[in-house]
């Protein structure tokens, strides 16, 4: 079982609809999750960090912890063509290392 | 604030060859880290340092790979011999300090292509 799995997709989503990621992690003892967008050829870079169980938005992101259910899910309203990137899901684990999901294509399709 | 400065962007050298990547992190990041990213999967880690001392190694191939920070801030990651399956893009990052809420800065990265 891999520590942080994502689907890999592609996931397609039409211009101006809500885009959803999610990933799952298997260990509980995770304590922060990041997300990060990753353009074909370049470095990833940082969209989002969630600590506590919940909700936390930031302009037309919003990622969502579940810690309960090991799950982190990362929601992207009013899709635009320049959200097409593949995104990663990092988690801190209980070992106090980040651990990379393998990330998800989206496309957004105008 | 300068971000994560790597070079070279591109290496192209033939199997059991050598060679080297150099990374500038962040002003006043503690923390270095060096990731291995294959096609179509998330960033591996090989080594992170926490100033001049190495945290966590268990996942760099010692045979071959090796790295250094001797002043705590520049670092270099050396491959020697280079196999094919080497061929990936290496991204160095940096965070404030190794801890929970400290997220991590990437560089450009240098993309290896092995002949």
């Amino acid at each position: 079982q891999k520590e942080v799995e994502q689907n890999s997709g592609p996931l397609s989503v039409p211009e101006g609809a809500i885009a959803s990621l999610n990933c799952t992690y298997s260990d509980r003892g995770s304590q922060s999750f990041f997300w990060y967008r990753q353009y074909s050829g370049k470095s990833p870079e940082l969209i989002m960090s969630i600590y506590s169980n919940g909700d936390k938005e930031d302009g037309r992101f919003t990622a969502q912890l579940n810690k309960a259910s090991q799950y982190v899910s990362l929601l992207i309203r009013d899709s635009q063509p320049s959200d097409s990137a593949t995104y990663l899901c990092a988690a801190y684990s209980s070992a106090s290392k980040i651990i990379f999901g393998s990330g998800t294509r989206l496309s957004i399709r105008p | 604030e300068a971000g994560v400065a790597q070079s070279p962007r591109y290496k192209i050298i033939e199997k059991r060859q050598s060679v080297a990547f150099w990374c500038n992190p962040i002003s006043g990041h503690a923390t270095l880290y060096w990731y291995q990213q294959i096609l179509g999967q998330g960033p591996k880690l090989l080594i992170q340092f926490q100033n001049n001392g190495v945290v966590d190694d268990s996942q760099l191939p010692k045979d071959r790979f090796s790295a250094e920070r001797l002043k705590g801030v520049d670092s270099t990651l050396k491959i020697q011999p280079a196999k094919l399956e080497d061929s990936a893009v290496y991204l160095c990052a940096s965070s404030l300090q190794d801890s929970r809420n400290q997220p991590q800065h990437f560089g450009d990265g240098t993309r290896l292509s092995i002949l």
